[in-house]
């Protein structure tokens, strides 16, 4: 069974700090990763796709990094603003054909003032 | 703007009253999903229909059945909700073909309160 770690639960940084947020699952033969932002009681927002054959996807300040054969994928929040405070959850594939997720629980950010 | 729309945002029920969360979509994607979000959770897959085949979970309740009339419309039915299916029940949208995989595009979700 695919299992989708995200540490740490919770964290904080100061505005303008660039913010890492690290992603783990289980079984490396996935098909696709993607991270997603939730605002508080809201709907998941897709921030940036990896397919299977990719090392990294950008798209303006963030940038996600996938090493499947290790199991990791990392998202890079640069410069960080107030705007960024938000969770953010990894997912990856479970199958070819059905786009089905396993969701982590995800990383809690505040962006301090 | 074409989206994911749930109604309603905020739903009510007693414990053992049927209950119906409506998802529509006007991005015509072929693939449509639920998601069951606990406080704090991950969100849990619970079915999803392709076209018009249901595929369900293999831990997802008898309790909880779905409905694809059309494209557009996809309805989560709770037949006789507990306490425990108190939740943000998430309807999500996906366009898969040629091998390659889209973007999922969430609704903004029902919270779930079971009196």
């Amino acid at each position: 069974k695919q299992e989708v770690t995200q540490i740490p639960a919770a964290l904080s940084v100061p505005e303008g700090e660039n913010l890492v947020l690290n992603c783990s699952f289980t079984d490396s033969a996935i098909y696709n990763l993607q991270w997603f932002r939730q605002d508080p009681g809201k709907g998941l927002t897709s921030l940036l796709l990896i397919q299977s054959s990719q090392r990294e996807q950008t798209s303006g300040r963030l940038n996600a990094s996938l090493d499947k054969s290790s199991g990791r994928s990392t998202l890079y929040i640069a410069a960080s603003q107030p705007g960024d405070s938000a969770t953010y959850l990894c997912a990856v594939s479970l199958d070819y054909g059905n786009n089905r997720l396993a969701f982590g629980k995800g990383n809690q950010v505040v962006v301090i003032p | 703007d074409a989206m994911v729309i749930q109604n309603p945002r905020y739903q009510v029920t007693q414990f053992g009253k049927p209950v119906t969360l409506s998802c529509s979509q006007t991005l015509n994607h072929n693939v449509m999903y639920w998601y069951q979000q606990k406080s704090s959770q991950a969100p849990k897959l619970l079915f999803h229909y392709y076209d018009k085949d249901f595929n369900n979970e293999a831990d997802t309740p008898d309790n909880f059945q779905s409905r694809r009339p059309n494209t557009s419309f996809c309805f989560l039915d709770i037949r006789s909700p507990g306490l425990g299916d108190a939740a943000m029940y998430l309807c999500a949208t996906s366009a898969i073909g040629a091998g390659q995989f889209e973007k999922l595009f969430f609704g903004s979700g029902t919270q779930l309160s079971v009196l």
